[in-house]
């Protein structure tokens, strides 16, 4: 079965810090991957995802993400971070073909001013 | 952009008692999905749907029905609510199944006493 593993439940960094919130996935064949930000009180929204191509993608609100294949891993980076992007994060995973997408627990980021 | 509109927002029910949430999206996607957020376990599927009268099993199903009526709308049912399903609930929509992004409804926040 497909699982996503974000082993961080808290982040906290100052302001203009380099950021990179890890995500590792478990699943055998191509997996497509996403990240999507929650704001305090807010829904999520999209940031970015990969499909096949580039092992990195750059996403909105200036966060990119590279895929590992090689470590089966997905992590979100951003420099520098700003006190905006408090937010809780989630690595998500879709099986090819399964319609499904299965979401982590998800990363508090907090960023200090 | 899409509009993914729940309601209500918040709902207060006894153990027992009978629920019904609503999501309505008005850019004609075709798959719309019910997500149940709980801490520590990020968001999980409950069901979804490819068109009208279509239903799918998610990942957590159990103690919830769901009713596509229209391309617009989407229904999750608690014909006997219990504490174990107080959750924040999101529902999202996309254009296809696949690799695509998920747009978010603001979430309704349930309490089953």
């Amino acid at each position: 079965a497909q699982s996503v593993d974000q082993p961080d439940a808290h982040v906290t960094l100052y302001e203009g810090a380099s950021l990179e919130l890890r995500c590792s996935y478990s699943y055998s064949a191509a997996p497509y991957l996403f990240w999507y930000v929650q704001y305090p009180g807010q829904s999520l929204q999209f940031l970015l995802k990969y499909i096949t191509g580039d092992a990195v993608v750059k996403g909105t609100k200036g966060f990119e993400a590279e895929f590992r294949k090689s470590n089966s891993s997905f992590n979100l980076k951003k420099s520098p971070a700003h006190w905006s992007d408090s937010a809780k994060y989630f690595c998500a995973l879709e099986v090819y073909g399964n319609e499904k997408i299965t979401f982590g627990a998800g990363t508090k980021l907090t960023i200090k001013p | 952009e899409a509009a993914v509109t729940q309601s209500p927002r918040n709902k207060v029910t006894v153990t027992g008692g009978n629920v019904t949430l609503s999501c309505r999206q008005t850019n004609s996607h075709n798959y719309m999905y019910w997500y149940r957020q709980d801490t520590g376990h990020g968001l999980r599927l409950i069901h979804y749907s490819y068109g009208a009268g279509n239903l799918q099993i998610g990942d957590v199903p159990d103690g919830y029905k769901a009713t596509r009526t229209t391309q617009e709308d989407f229904f999750l049912l608690l014909e006997l609510a219990s504490p174990s399903q107080t959750s924040l609930y999101f529902c999202a929509s996309s254009e296809r199944g696949s690799a695509e992004t998920l747009y978010f409804g603001s979430g309704t926040r349930l309490t089953v006493l």
